[in-house]
């Protein structure tokens, strides 16, 4: 089992919808990082959390410590929303162990 | 402002070759710098971490290696390519913030070995 899991592995859905993607981890974390990929590979920083809930325009993220669960959020989505978004928690020397990403397609 | 600077962005390498690929850092002082490898259709892993001069940590064998010269230069290294080390690489650094160790990463090699 990954320590870092992410689901839906894939995601389609139409300019405007409610998107969640979802991420639990199992080992003890120093915080929680969401990530963005885009097909050229470069990748950007979202968010950063050890606790709670916080927002970027129309990004949230979320976090549950005891249920080691968090969620991203994109309200009112949008093509150039489509992109990998990736789930990642900090190890013991601040190294990152990464789930494998979902693949996020907003169509028209 | 921090900046962090890889290249080449794209490489193709005939099995066997050597391997260099570079990361620069900007604006900061001792990071922790890391190399991670995603292969195709898997996530991203763990190669190397280093928290100072000449401290290289390996996390997975291979046949990769890492040095970091100077304080800000990070390098990977392969002697001879085999066609399993295709991939893209990225390199990344983290620097201490409020809220804990913010990242920030490079734009990545694409490494395809024919």
């Amino acid at each position: 089992k990954n320590e870092v899991e992410q689901s839906p592995q894939n995601l389609t859905a139409q300019e405007g919808e409610f998107i969640t993607i979802n991420c639990s981890y199992s080992v003890g974390i120093s915080a929680l990082h969401w990530l963005q990929q885009h097909p050229g590979g470069g990748i950007v920083s979202l968010f950063m959390l050890s606790s709670g809930k916080k927002k970027h325009g129309r990004l949230i993220a979320t976090i549950n410590i005891q249920e080691k669960h968090s969620s991203l959020h994109i309200t009112a989505s949008h093509p150039r929303d489509s992109a990998v978004y990736i789930c990642a928690v900090s190890g013991p020397r601040y190294q990152l162990i990464w789930g494998a990403g979902t693949k996020l397609i907003i169509k028209p | 402002s921090q900046t962090i600077h890889q290249w080449p962005a794209t490489l193709v390498q005939p099995v066997g070759s050597p391997l260099s690929l570079e990361c620069t850092v900007e604006g900061t002082s001792n990071p922790n710098l890391y190399w991670y490898r995603q292969a195709a259709g898997r996530g991203l892993q763990l190669l190397f971490y280093s928290v100072g001069i000449g401290q290289i940590s390996s996390e997975v064998p291979q046949n990769l290696s890492a040095s970091r010269p100077q304080d800000r230069q990070f390098i990977l290294s392969s002697k001879k390519l085999l066609l399993s080390d295709s991939g893209f690489y990225l390199c990344a650094w983290t620097v201490r913030g409020a809220g804990g160790y913010g990242y920030t990463f490079g734009s990545g090699t694409r490494l395809t070995v024919v």
